[in-house]
C-alpha cells in the first residue's frame, strides 16, 4: 500500500524559507521510474504542478516560481523534500505530495496547511 | 506553457443522469491526460490516465476519452458520492498544468 504524508511549519513569516518534508512508503525512490512530486492548492482554487524529483536525481521546477525552488531526497529515510524561499502571502496553501511513475500522481498525501501571514 | 481549458465551471445535475465535462489543450498534448477527483476536505485522488485509462479501484461509470487538444470525462448513472471537484492534468510536456476544476454537485 503506498502512503504519502507532508509535513512542514504550518505557519511562518514573509520573506522566510519554507521547508516542506514528504515522507511515503509502499515504494522506493530508488526503484527505477519512481518519482516524486509536490503541487500546491490555495484555498477554494485549483492545482499548481510545482517541481518533481526522479529516482535519478533528475529534477524539474516550474518556471513560474523561478528559482524559489529546491527539491531533495533522501532514499534512505523514504522522504523527499522541497524548499521555498522569501515566501510571501502568495505561497498560502495547502501543499501536496504525489507519487509519479508512468501515471503521474498515482498517489496523494493528505496535505500541509501552510500560512504565510506577519 | 499549455494552458488547460476546463469546462463547464460547475454542474449540477440528478442522481442517474450522465455527466460530461471537457478539457481543452492549447496544443496537442498526445493523450498525456489524467483526471482527478477532489472531495471536500481531502486530496485529489486518480480517475483516469492516458486519456481513457481506469485507474485501480475506479467505479466503471467513470470513463475519459478523447485525443489531441479535446478531451472528455463521462460520468454514467450520477451516483451521491460523486460529488466533488473535478480536474485534468496535462503531462505531455513541463509545467505540468491543471484545469481549473469543475464543481459538480446533484440537484
Amino acid at each position: 500500500q503506498v502512503t504519502l504524508k507532508e509535513s512542514g511549519p504550518g505557519i511562518l513569516q514573509p520573506s522566510q524559507t519554507l521547508s516542506l518534508t514528504c515522507t511515503f512508503s509502499g515504494f522506493s525512490l530508488s526503484t527505477y521510474g519512481m518519482g516524486v512530486g509536490w503541487i500546491r492548492q490555495p484555498s477554494g482554487k485549483g492545482l499548481e504542478w510545482l517541481a518533481n524529483i526522479w529516482w535519478d536525481d533528475d529534477k524539474y521546477y516550474n518556471p513560474s516560481l523561478k528559482n524559489r525552488l529546491t527539491i531533495s531526497k533522501d532514499t534512505s529515510n523514504n522522504q523527499a523534500f522541497l524548499k521555498i524561499t522569501n515566501v510571501d502571502t502568495a505561497d498560502t496553501a495547502t501543499y501536496y505530495c504525489a507519487r509519479m511513475v508512468a501515471i503521474p500522481m498515482d498517489a496523494w498525501g493528505q496535505g500541509a496547511s501552510v500560512t504565510v501571514s506577519s | 506553457d499549455i494552458q488547460m481549458t476546463q469546462s463547464p465551471a460547475s454542474l449540477s445535475a440528478s442522481l442517474g443522469e450522465t455527466v460530461t465535462i471537457e478539457c481543452r489543450a492549447s496544443e496537442d498534448i498526445y493523450s498525456n491526460l489524467a483526471w482527478y477527483q477532489q472531495k471536500p476536505g481531502n486530496s485529489p485522488q486518480l480517475l483516469i490516465y492516458d486519456a481513457n485509462s481506469l485507474a485501480d479501484g475506479v467505479p466503471s461509470r467513470f470513463s475519459g476519452s478523447g485525443s489531441g487538444t479535446d478531451y472528455t470525462l463521462t460520468i454514467s448513472s450520477l451516483q451521491p458520492e460523486d460529488v466533488a471537484t473535478y480536474f485534468c492534468l496535462q503531462h505531455s510536456s513541463r509545467p505540468l498544468t491543471f484545469g481549473s476544476g469543475t464543481k459538480l454537485e446533484i440537484k
